[in-house]
């Protein structure tokens, strides 16, 4: 049974940088593929981008491209999701899942992580 | 990146059965999942595919497709399904974007 644990809530200020890690327990990390997804306060959920470890590739939504990075340490089992140039509006709670594709024809996430709050406020 | 559009609130009696709505491009050709997020906590994979269940979610969760819609069909609507549900497909550009809905509110009556 695949589990997923993030890192805890983070307070940051506008400007910088938050980096949010999960980690992944249950079978073959490397074959995941990692998605990252927040959901500001009162919001829907949004898709910002995943990697897949095996192969070393992240690719992002476009709404963060050039601002997020997600990498992944198959050593430790852990992915990490890194935002920069926070403002307000990057409130929000961000969580990590598992992503499983079958061809293109479907792909779900299942399971998630417990979601990390991150606070950004001068 | 295309859209997904679901109906912000839905209401339905206890025992009834009730449809959710997905509406959407990138649905004629790729399947949407579902989620259930109820108060504070994370989403949970409800339906997948062309209507697959996890282990775990009841009988009374089923999904169906077609042309640019996919819905989500609770029947017989228990109070412990009252939750928000989004559905979740990929865009139809060749990055593969992830894309949401904008999530229903369903509420038991």
């Amino acid at each position: 049974q695949v589990q997923l644990v993030q890192s805890g809530a983070e307070v940051k200020k506008p400007g910088s940088s938050v980096k949010v890690s999960c980690k992944a327990s249950g079978g073959t990390f490397s074959s995941y593929t990692i998605s990252w997804v927040r959901q500001a306060p009162g919001q829907g959920l949004e898709w910002m981008g995943r990697i897949i470890p095996i192969l070393g590739i992240a690719n992002y939504a476009q709404k963060f491209q050039g601002r997020v990075t997600i990498t992944a340490d198959k050593s430790t089992s852990t992915a990490y999701m890194e935002l920069s140039s926070l403002r307000s509006e990057d409130t929000a709670v961000y969580y990590c899942a598992r992503e499983e594709v079958f061809g293109v024809v479907y792909s779900y996430f299942d399971p998630w992580g417990q979601g990390t709050l991150v606070t950004v406020s001068s | 990146s295309s859209e997904l559009t679901q109906d912000p609130a839905v209401s339905v009696a206890l025992g009834q059965t009730v449809r959710i709505t997905c509406q959407g491009d990138s649905l004629r050709s790729y399947y949407a999942s579902w989620y259930q997020q109820k108060p504070g906590q994370a989403p949970v994979l409800v339906i997948y595919g062309k209507n697959n269940r996890p282990s775990g979610i009841p009988d009374r969760f089923s999904g169906s497709s077609s042309g640019n819609t996919a819905s989500l069909t609770i029947t017989g609507a228990q109070a412990e399904d009252e939750a928000d549900y989004y559905c979740n497909s990929r865009d139809s550009s060749g990055n593969h974007e992830g894309v949401f809905g904008g999530g229903t509110k369903l509420t038991v009556l």
